[in-house]
């Protein structure tokens, strides 16, 4: 069984540009939830979509940042414009019910 | 918010030594997870615990959920090199939500 992938491995942008990263969650899995981890600190959830309806944003930092899970299979996380701080790794996760299955993650660099 | 205290943050250890880790908060959760990340890849969960005193054991992993329901442990028992990677616990609080309040992690290395 495939597990949860997240595209691209890597992003470098400059301050200003848009970045789109895409997860796709393990097949059948409703929950996807995304995270990010700032080098330093600890993960921290952004939000949780159960199917297509988001469950849970109280993690977006702010209206920089727009997810979104057409049809609920894979999701996106725009980020515009990008700011120094939105460097990290961004974790996507899914579950079928408690255990989250987590991606490799895409580690972001804003110049 | 709620935070999660780790310690300690790294170990340095030789192979075939135990090793044991925590993590503390200020409120209560009503689930604790350990995750282990390995470098380039996600977190990979190693051991869920349900229960206040619950103790789960996964293979030379142990790991318990504190009394207080405000505290965790992971020891490691007869360390080998691939146990090298940083561990996180993780928790859930209370209420219907399924975000994961994370630690900041304690990073291992193992001397073979």
């Amino acid at each position: 069984e495939a597990g949860v992938t997240q595209f691209p491995s890597h992003s470098v942008i400059e301050k200003g540009q848009t970045v789109t990263l895409r997860c796709d969650p393990i097949s059948g899995h409703d929950n996807l939830y995304w995270y990010r981890r700032v080098m330093g600190k600890e993960i921290k959830f952004l939000l949780h979509f159960v199917k297509e309806s988001k469950q849970d944003e109280s993690g977006m930092p702010n209206n920089r940042f727009l997810a979104e899970r057409t049809g609920g299979t894979y999701s996106t996380l725009k980020v515009q414009p990008a700011e120094l701080e939105d460097s990290g790794v961004y974790f996507c996760a899914s579950s079928l019910e408690e255990t989250q299955y987590f991606g490799p993650g895409t580690r972001l660099l804003v110049l | 918010g709620q935070q999660l205290n780790q310690s300690p943050q790294s170990m340095f250890i030789q192979e075939g030594e135990d090793v044991s880790m925590n993590c503390t908060s200020s409120s209560i959760f009503n689930t604790w997870l350990w995750y282990k990340q390995d470098p380039g890849e996600g977190p990979v969960l190693l051991i869920a615990l349900y229960k206040a005193g619950e103790l789960t054991s996964n293979g030379r992993l142990t790991a318990q959920f504190g009394t207080t329901r405000k505290d965790s442990f992971l020891n490691i028992s007869a360390s080998i090199p691939s146990d090298v990677g940083i561990y996180f616990c993780a928790g859930r609080g209370a209420g219907n939500n399924r975000k994961l309040i994370w630690g900041l992690g304690t990073s291992l290395a193992v001397n073979p």
